[in-house]
């Protein structure tokens, strides 16, 4: 079983809907998640960040943690076009660990 | 905010020779940095963490004599590809962490194609 489970998709939306990504995992360990936003061919950037479980909202973009459940989601209010990019999540037991990557939800928004 | 450089952006080699990617710290310091390597639609897998001043630490499966990192200083770690065949061609990234950030920030990638 992989320690973080994420569907790639690909998700395609028209823009302005609300997107939803999400991922679980098995480690109960894990106490930091993050997301964050590829464009091809580039490296990741750093999208939002969670410590433990709840909510953590920033600008369009909303990060949800339910560590009961193991799952996590990334909703992005009002689409853009410029949106469309893949989507990783990422978690670890510390700063200090190494971090399990999901695969990535490959993401459209179509004008 | 934390800035990570990492160069090449993309490289060309022929199968046998060496490739360096270097990756640095621009406005940090980074006693840990970590190299990922990421195949077509897939995850970054993390090959080994870099740690200043002393050998990296390799992920199992990853051949430590093939994959040379060397963190010689606090803002610089390298990877170096030896004789590299074609199946070590794929999206090589670096992260590092900023004490005073949350989160890890990655550098742009480097594209290696090996033919």
């Amino acid at each position: 079983q992989k320690e973080v489970e994420q569907d790639p998709g690909p998700l395609s939306v028209p823009e302005g809907a609300i997107v939803s990504l999400n991922c679980t995992y098995s480690n109960s360990a894990f106490q930091y998640f993050m997301w964050y936003r590829q464009y091809s061919r580039k490296g990741p950037e750093l999208l939002m960040y969670t410590y433990s479980s709840g909510n953590k909202e920033d600008g369009r973009f909303t990060a949800q943690v339910d560590k009961s459940s193991k799952y996590i989601s990334l909703f992005i209010r009002d689409s853009q076009p410029s949106d469309s990019a893949t989507y990783l999540c990422a978690m670890s037991i510390g700063l200090g660990n190494q971090f399990y990557f999901g695969t990535g939800t490959s993401l459209t928004v179509i004008p | 905010g934390a800035v990570v450089s990492q160069h090449p952006s993309w490289v060309i080699c022929k199968s046998g020779t060496s490739v360096k990617i270097e990756c640095r710290s621009l406005d940090f310091q980074a006693t840990t940095m970590f190299w990922y390597r990421q195949f077509p639609k897939q995850s970054l897998m993390l090959m080994a963490t870099s740690n200043e001043g002393s050998k990296a630490t390799y992920e199992q499966g990853v051949e430590k004599d093939k994959f040379l990192i060397n963190h010689a200083s606090l803002t610089l770690s390298t990877l170096t590809v030896t004789s590299a065949h074609p199946e070590d061609s794929s999206f090589y990234i670096c992260s590092a962490r900023d004490s005073g950030n949350d989160g890890y920030t990655f550098g742009s990638g480097t594209r290696l194609t090996v033919v």
